[in-house]
């Protein structure tokens, strides 16, 4: 079946970066786009960016852009988001998910990985 | 502040219906698609509704959605405990060239 696996939680810093992965399994990696999306705590759901598998292209929400990077690497059908310049606002669930489009829907969404920022 | 507005909560009794609506502009619900989520405790997101209207598979038919200019609809029927979540709309925004959410309708069956 469709899957989507991320890495585990990890605890930083402020500063430092953090770099999430995201496994794909169950379809074609580059037939697809991979959305990142974070929650903070108690919080709703908030827009990072896109990468084309296929392609490498990337786009990202703007208030992210300068700091977070979103790579992949298809022969693990793999993709990673790292965000860098890390503040404890950026404490929250980050969560990667699969789109047929930039602009559609997401489905399925891999667990999700707890970023902690804290000195 | 999130640019879609959901209420912050509904309530309803088991085997009633709820709607839960979503409020946008036409740079984002007036001009694209809608999509729904649900969120229980600790756990992803779950696609509900895309296109406005299209039930993935495994989605059952007490779950429907609607559009209508700027503003959209998630309706639930035949409530159960197990439809306890939270549930976010969400779209593409043509201006701001982002995915945009609302903040998240928390529903409570009584």
């Amino acid at each position: 079946q469709v899957q989507l696996v991320q890495s585990g939680a990890e605890v930083k810093k402020p500063g430092a970066s953090v770099k999430v992965s995201c496994k794909a399994s169950g379809y074609s990696f580059t037939g697809y786009y991979l959305h990142w999306v974070r929650q903070a705590p108690g919080q709703g759901l908030e827009w990072l960016g896109w990468i084309n598998p296929n392609s490498g292209d990337t786009n990202s929400a703007q208030r992210f852009q300068g700091r977070v990077t979103m790579t992949r690497d298809t022969s693990i059908s793999t993709a990673y988001m790292e965000l860098s310049s890390l503040t404890s606002d950026d404490t929250a669930v980050y969560y990667c998910a699969r789109a047929p489009a930039t602009v559609a829907w997401f489905d399925p969404w891999g667990q999700g990985t707890l970023v902690s920022v804290s000195s | 502040q999130s640019v879609l507005t959901q209420p912050p909560s509904v309530s309803a009794a088991p085997g009633q219906k709820v709607i839960i609506s979503c409020s946008g502009s036409s740079s984002n619900i007036g001009n694209n698609y809608v999509s729904w989520y649900h969120q229980l405790p600790g756990t992803a997101p779950k696609l509900l509704i895309y296109e406005n209207n299209k039930r993935p598979s495994g989605i059952p038919d007490r779950f429907s959605g609607s559009k209508s200019g700027t503003s959209a609809t998630l309706g639930i029927t035949g409530l159960q405990t197990g439809d306890e979540a939270d549930y976010y709309c969400g779209a593409w925004d043509s201006s701001l060239s982002a995915w945009v959410f609302g903040g998240g309708t928390k529903l409570t069956v009584l």
